[in-house]
């Protein structure tokens, strides 16, 4: 069965502050894919990375990063110096590779409400 | 940037009444998910279409809700009869090649009184 657990449910920092979202999943599946939306109050979910079970490396983009780390099945997403416009939930989730079945659907973990203070 | 097009954005509905959600995705993209989101949580899927054939419907509650994507293309989910558990989100997405990332439409906010 596929799990992902997001543990902060809601986190408050001020702006211009580095904050981490933390993201663990469940998988028995060797080739997977892992998966970060924004969802911000009006309401839609908003692609930001994908990241598949054999990439490992860090990857940057502007002010976001992303640590994935196999070994304790962990995927977090780091703002560095935040900003008011970065408040929303943000929802992490896995999808079992598709393969010859065709696409999956992501199970998404509970979601990590970010407020962003000025 | 295409979109994903769902309607209404809002509905209130007493419950026992019938309700209908659309949705058209982004056009090329021939697998479309129905997804609730209940206030607090994250998404969970209802159903999932690969063209017009349902591939996942294992969390849909077949003995009121029912979906359809008859020409493969949009899609329309219903709720008959509505009760008041069923207020959450519900939003749409698709996406094209296996494993490509799901592109999701703003949703439709349903509001059972």
């Amino acid at each position: 069965a596929q799990k992902v657990t997001q543990a902060q449910t809601e986190i408050s920092v001020v702006e211009k502050e580095d904050v981490t979202l933390d993201c663990v999943y469940e998988t028995r599946d060797t080739t997977y894919y892992l998966f970060w939306y924004k969802q911000p109050p009006s309401g839609e979910l908003v692609f930001l990375i994908r990241r598949n079970s054999f990439d490992e490396q860090n990857e940057i983009s502007g002010r976001y990063s992303w640590n994935f780390q196999k070994s304790t099945s962990s995927f977090n997403f780091t703002i560095t110096a935040s900003q008011v416009v970065d408040s929303a939930v943000y929802f992490c989730a896995l999808r079992p590779e598709g393969g010859f079945s065709g696409n999956t659907p992501l199970v998404f973990g509970k979601g990590t409400r970010l407020s962003v203070i000025a | 940037e295409a979109e994903v097009a769902q309607s209404p954005r809002y509905k209130i509905t007493e419950k026992s009444q019938a309700v209908a959600f659309w949705c058209d995705p982004i056009s090329g993209h021939a697998t479309l998910y129905w997804y609730r989101q209940i206030l607090g949580q994250g998404p969970e899927l209802l159903v999932q279409f690969q063209d017009e054939s349902v591939v996942d419907d294992s969390q849909l509650p077949k003995d009121r809700f029912s979906a359809e994507r008859l020409k493969g293309v949009d899609s329309t989910l219903k709720i008959q009869p509505a009760e008041l558990g069923d207020s959450a989100m519900y939003l749409c997405a698709s996406s094209s090649i296996s494993n490509s990332p799901l592109h999701f439409g703003n949703g439709t906010r349903l509001t059972v009184t």
